[in-house]
């Protein structure tokens, strides 16, 4: 199994532009989840799924936007980037509490 | 909303040492308790949870303790190595399945040889 995935590993945008981050999962969880990880601040939920064809909002969902057409993936758009979302962004999936957590998308927007 | 805290933000311990950080918690209703380690370009990763039905848990070298009336829960972790130097996050949740998580800020813990 590769877990979760995520890609790309590292992302450079301009302000006003509009990319999809990709994250799939191959251990079947229904669950699965965006978290982004700002310097002392952990990680905050911004949108999340349980299930294909269900998403819901988390603490931070302003400026992203999230669909769920199949079990396996989970992509997370920003729809106009702003320095705002310079940030790591982690991907997991879980079933039954344990969350695994992909290796992590690290963005900066100019 | 929840609101989890998480003290000290930093730790430096020296090898063989115990180390001990501790989250506070604010909603009443949190049943599920998880720590997660974080090593450096990596994504977290479970080392222990406890749940609200439970007071304490062991598991080798790391143990968590939990005190609901406090609202408060703590991981130790004995005979700390050089290996342990990493973030840890401590996180609470209040779903059936714990999965819609409040994390604190993290405490970066560095073992010093």
């Amino acid at each position: 199994n590769a877990g979760v995935t995520q890609t790309p590993k590292f992302q450079v945008l301009k302000t006003g532009q509009s990319m999809t981050l990709q994250c799939a999962q191959d251990m079947n969880h229904e669950y699965m989840s965006w978290y982004r990880q700002d310097p002392g601040m952990g990680l905050r939920l911004i949108h999340y799924s349980v299930g294909a064809g269900i998403t819901d909002q988390g603490e931070v969902p302003n400026g992203y936007n999230v669909s769920r057409s199949t079990t396996e993936d989970f992509p997370l758009r920003l729809l106009s980037a702003a320095p705002s979302q310079t940030s790591v962004y982690f991907c997991a999936s879980s079933a039954k509490n344990e969350q695994f957590f992909g290796p992590g998308t690290r963005l900066t927007v100019l | 909303g929840e609101n989890v805290e998480q003290h000290p933000s930093t730790l430096s311990v020296q090898e063989g040492d115990s180390a001990v950080i501790k989250c506070t918690y604010s909603d009443s209703a949190s049943n599920y308790f998880p720590w997660y380690k974080q090593e450096l370009g990596k994504g977290p990763q479970l080392i222990i949870d406890i749940r609200s039905n439970v007071g304490e848990k062991k598991d080798q070298r790391i143990a968590v303790t939990l005190n609901k009336t406090a609202k408060h829960f703590s991981l130790h972790i004995t005979e700390t190595q050089p290996e342990d130097s990493a973030v840890y996050f401590c996180a609470a949740s209040a779903d059936n399945y714990g999965q819609n998580f409040v994390f604190g800020p993290g405490t970066r813990l560095s073992v010093l040889p």
